[in-house]
């Protein structure tokens, strides 16, 4: 069982269409952070939640930390094809800042 | 502005072959670690380093060693390579803490 669930595993869209993905941990986590990779590279941060039911925002996309602070979710607006890609939730175990995963949702949105 | 280098990018091994997959940041950065990616399985760590001269075993160690001899590289080595290690390979760096987590471009290791 991993610390940190994704779902959905995949997800295909049409362009414009909303989508939501989630990240649950059955722990208490003090922050969490969201990366996207697109194939042939490592991940790229998105941004750093760190405070219950907080909201961030990045263009269309909008991320919140639950207010228990086991869970997290990402919606896109009117995703674009530009979205396609790997979304992870990840979070650190210790101050070494070492990164568990989750296993990503994989994100296809087709013109 | 390199960042995180990898090298090399694609490698085939034969089983029982040894190799180093090369990892260097021109960040300054004291933390850096190496995870692998399965399918489905997101990126696991395998082992880490808090600085020079430190290292420390991930989740998925087995097989694998390191050393930090100085804070710009941290190379991972494959003692004897299995089939169960093919993979892609990622090393980060980053300040610690909270902070962001800077990823290489991934060495994709095949084990035949």
């Amino acid at each position: 069982t991993q610390l940190l669930e994704q779902s959905p595993q995949f997800l295909s869209i049409q362009e414009g269409e909303n989508l939501t993905v989630y990240c649950n941990s059955s722990s208490v986590f003090s922050s969490l952070q969201w990366y996207r990779q697109e194939p042939g590279e490592g991940p790229v941060l998105l941004v750093t939640v760190v405070t219950g039911g907080e909201v961030k925002k990045l263009k269309r996309l909008t991320f919140q930390f639950g207010d228990a602070r086991k869970d997290s979710s990402l919606h896109i607006t009117a995703a674009q094809p530009g979205d396609t890609g790997l979304y992870l939730c990840a979070l650190t175990l210790d101050a070494g800042n070492m990164l568990t995963f989750g296993g990503g949702t994989r994100l296809m949105v087709k013109p | 502005n390199a960042g995180v280098t990898q090298t090399p990018k694609f490698q085939v091994l034969k089983t029982g072959q040894s190799m180093t997959l090369q990892c260097a940041q021109d960040m300054n950065h004291e933390y850096m670690s190496w995870y692998r990616q399965d399918p489905g399985m997101g990126l696991r760590l395998i082992h880490y380093s808090v600085g020079a001269g430190i290292t420390d075993q991930g989740e998925v160690p087995n097989g694998y060693n390191v050393s930090r001899s100085t804070t710009e590289d941290f190379p991972l080595r494959l003692l004897s390579a299995a089939p169960s290690q093919t993979s892609v390979y990622f090393c980060a760096s980053s300040r610690g803490g909270e902070a962001e987590a800077f990823f290489g471009q991934g060495t994709r290791l095949t084990v035949v």
